[in-house]
């Protein structure tokens, strides 16, 4: 089974600083994908970023990067230059890559409000 | 249309009462997911077609809950005889292929069910 642990429930970060959310998983499976999603007030889930179990180099999307430490089983999301609308829930999932199974195990979130 | 789409975006229901909520996915997107999730929890996943067959239901809490996707487009999930735990905000997600993409999938704004 896949387990997703995020330990911050909430977050503050200055405007225009950087702020790491941070996500351990748990799983026996050799490949995998993880994810960031951000959700707003609106309720959608908006993808922000993905890691592959494989993949030699941290992931990168404009200011969001992610530290992808395989041994420890982490894969903390680093905001850089937070701005307002960065105000939101941030969510870690993961999925296998192999086999039957689709879905996405997430986390229980973190919720973080930039501060002006 | 231009994203995923669910109806209705609010859900007052009876205790006891059935509910039908629908899901329109982007047009042409293959894999569709349904989520439930609860007040400050990440979404916990509920089931899983590819068009219209289901693959994977292993999700779904108990009997009253059921899904279908009959055209391999649009999605209904049916809870049958609502009780106060299934109070919760149901999300759908589609994907271009068959789920193993690693830009995540596109996620509605979901409906929010209350039972009373």
């Amino acid at each position: 089974a896949q387990k997703i642990t995020q330990t911050q429930p909430g977050m503050f970060v200055q405007e225009k600083e950087a702020v790491t959310l941070d996500c351990t998983y748990d799983t026996s499976d050799p490949s995998y994908g993880l994810f960031w999603y951000k959700q707003p007030s609106s309720g959608e889930m908006i993808f922000l970023i993905y890691q592959g179990s494989y993949d030699q180099q941290n992931a990168t999307e404009g200011r969001y990067s992610l530290n992808f430490q395989k041994a420890r089983k982490s894969a903390n999301l680093v905001i850089s230059a937070s701005q307002l609308g960065d105000s939101a829930m941030y969510f870690c999932a993961m999925r296998k890559t192999s086999g039957s199974a689709r879905q996405l195990t997430f986390g229980s979130g973190t919720q973080l409000t930039v501060l002006p | 249309g231009a994203g995923v789409s669910q109806s209705p975006r609010y859900k007052v229901a009876k205790r006891g009462q059935d509910v039908a909520l629908r899901c329109d996915p982007i047009s042409g997107h293959v894999s569709l997911f349904w989520y439930q999730q609860a007040l400050g929890q990440g979404p916990e996943f509920l089931t899983y077609f590819q068009n219209e067959a289901q693959l994977d239901k292993s999700g779904l809490p108990s009997d009253r809950f059921f899904a279908e996707r009959p055209e391999g487009s649009v999605s209904t999930l049916k809870i049958q005889r609502t009780q106060q735990e299934d109070s919760a905000v149901y999300l759908c997600a589609s994907s271009l292929n068959d789920g193993l993409a690693n830009y995540g999938y596109t996620f509605g704004s979901g409906t929010r069910l209350t039972v009373v």
